[in-house]
């Protein structure tokens, strides 16, 4: 089983759609939790932290349920901008165990 | 803060030659460094994790004698591609780790730009 894993996608939305990506994890002792996002070509980008009682960011949300072991992302009123493929990353706060999923690729469309 | 660079960004070799990159953490000394490759629409896949005056932990099915890498300094880690062949064609992604965050359950790593290495 893996460590984190994604729904790959992809996501095709209208733009100004809300739309929301999950990530589950696998070891119940994973400590830190955030959502990178990836443009094509280019390196993962630290979109946000994710903490035990959720955050916002302007449109994005994220949240984490430690019961059912996920993490979440919402984007709200997606713009263009937006289409990107999404990573989530788990780490166990043990050492230098990160653990990428293999990434939401979005697509937003006018 | 937690800026770091990748030089070079693209660099095209000949089989057999050896290239190296080179990863900097700007504004933040990195204890621990990560290497990654990613081949078109593939996911990241971690190489190595380079610690700072130590060897480094290769991923299973990494050949540490192909990839070299170096960890001289709190803010430098660099990767050797030797005699690359046309499969090690990939885009390179360092990473560093910024451990000024720890204590604030941030404690993440922050990418460089990448390079892309084409062999012909």
């Amino acid at each position: 089983r893996k460590e984190v894993e994604q729904d790959p996608g992809p996501f095709n939305v209208p733009e100004g759609a809300t739309v929301a990506f999950n990530c589950t994890y696998s070891n119940s002792a994973s400590q830190s939790f955030f959502w990178y996002r990836q443009d094509c070509r280019k390196e993962p980008k630290l979109l946000m932290s994710v903490y035990s009682s959720g955050n916002e960011d302007g449109r994005f949300t994220a949240q984490l349920n430690r019961a059912s072991q996920y993490i979440s992302l919402l984007i709200r009123d997606s713009k263009l901008s937006d289409s990107a493929t999404y990573l989530c990353v788990v780490n166990l706060n043990t050492g230098n165990q990160f653990y990428f999923g293999t990434g939401t690729s979005l697509t937003v469309i006018p | 803060g937690a800026v770091v660079s990748q030089h070079p960004s693209w660099v095209i070799c000949k089989s057999g030659t050896s290239v190296k990159i080179e990863c900097r953490s700007l504004d933040f000394q990195a204890t621990t460094m990560f290497w990654y490759r990613q081949f078109p629409k593939q996911s990241l896949m971690l190489m190595a994790t380079s610690n700072e005056g130590s060897k480094a932990t290769y991923e299973q099915g990494v050949e540490k004698d192909k990839f070299l890498i170096n960890h001289a300094s709190l803010t430098l880690s660099t990767l050797t591609v030797t005699s690359a062949h046309p499969e090690d064609s990939s885009f390179y992604i360092c990473s560093a780790r910024d451990l000024r965050r720890a204590s604030y359950g941030t404690d993440t790593q922050y990418f460089g730009p990448g390079t892309r290495l084409t062999v012909l």
